[in-house]
């Protein structure tokens, strides 16, 4: 069975302090790890798409890396409009199904 | 725009009584998905299509129901049988219809259910 693992659950970052947020997964086959922002009471907006291990992509103040086991998604000089609950999820061999971790909620402060 | 879209955009329901959640895309997707969301949980796949006229169960389909008649349309049917259906509910689309496909899933603004 696919896992999702997010940490922290919760990050609360002044404005310019740049952090890193972590996504771990086990899956059989990893088809693609996914990353998205959720602001509330709205649905995911899609961010990235890694495939394979030492992948990155960018996105403004927004980085994600890959590696076999987790995924980090980094935050350079973040602003408070960069607060929100970002999720990871892992699509696997077994199908088109998506599994999802809890999810991270930043804040960042001004 | 393209996009998806979900309604209503708050829903109640009073014991007993089935409700039925919209969900239409124009971005000519060929799956769509339907996800619960709970405080301090994960999304959870309730169903999925990949194509018009099938569909498959989720993880957690018990109570629910759904068609798909038309590629733009994959409506949710909460039933009375879901004891707990308080909870966002998320509709999502992808491209292509293999179950190897590696396109993302794209989200509406969901709808959130209450009980009376």
């Amino acid at each position: 069975e696919d896992q999702v693992t997010q940490s922290p659950e919760a990050l609360r970052l002044q404005e310019g302090e740049s952090s890193s947020l972590n996504c771990s997964y086990t899956v059989s086959g990893l088809r693609g790890l996914f990353w998205y922002r959720q602001d509330p009471g709205k649905g995911p907006e899609f961010l990235f798409t890694l495939y394979s291990a030492g992948e990155e992509k960018e996105k403004e103040r927004l980085k994600a890396t890959l590696t076999k086991k987790e995924s980090f998604l980094h935050i350079t000089a973040p602003k408070p409009e960069d607060s929100a609950t970002y999720l990871c999820a892992v699509r696997g061999a077994g199908g088109s199904k998506l599994t999802f971790g809890k999810g991270i909620t930043l804040s960042v402060r001004p | 725009d393209g996009g998806i879209t979900q309604s209503p955009k708050y829903l109640f329901r009073k014991e007993g009584q089935n409700v039925t959640l919209s969900c239409e895309q124009n971005l000519n997707h060929d799956a769509m998905y339907w996800y619960r969301q709970d405080p301090g949980q994960g999304l959870r796949l309730i169903y999925y299509s990949q194509i018009v006229n099938d569909f498959q169960k989720g993880d957690i389909a018990e109570g629910y129901s759904v068609s798909r008649e038309k590629k733009e349309s994959f409506p949710l049917t909460v039933t009375s049988a879901q004891k707990n259906p308080t909870a966002f509910y998320l509709c999502a689309s992808s491209e292509g219809q293999r179950d190897y496909s590696n396109q993302p899933q794209h989200f509406g603004d969901g709808t959130r259910l209450s009980i009376l």
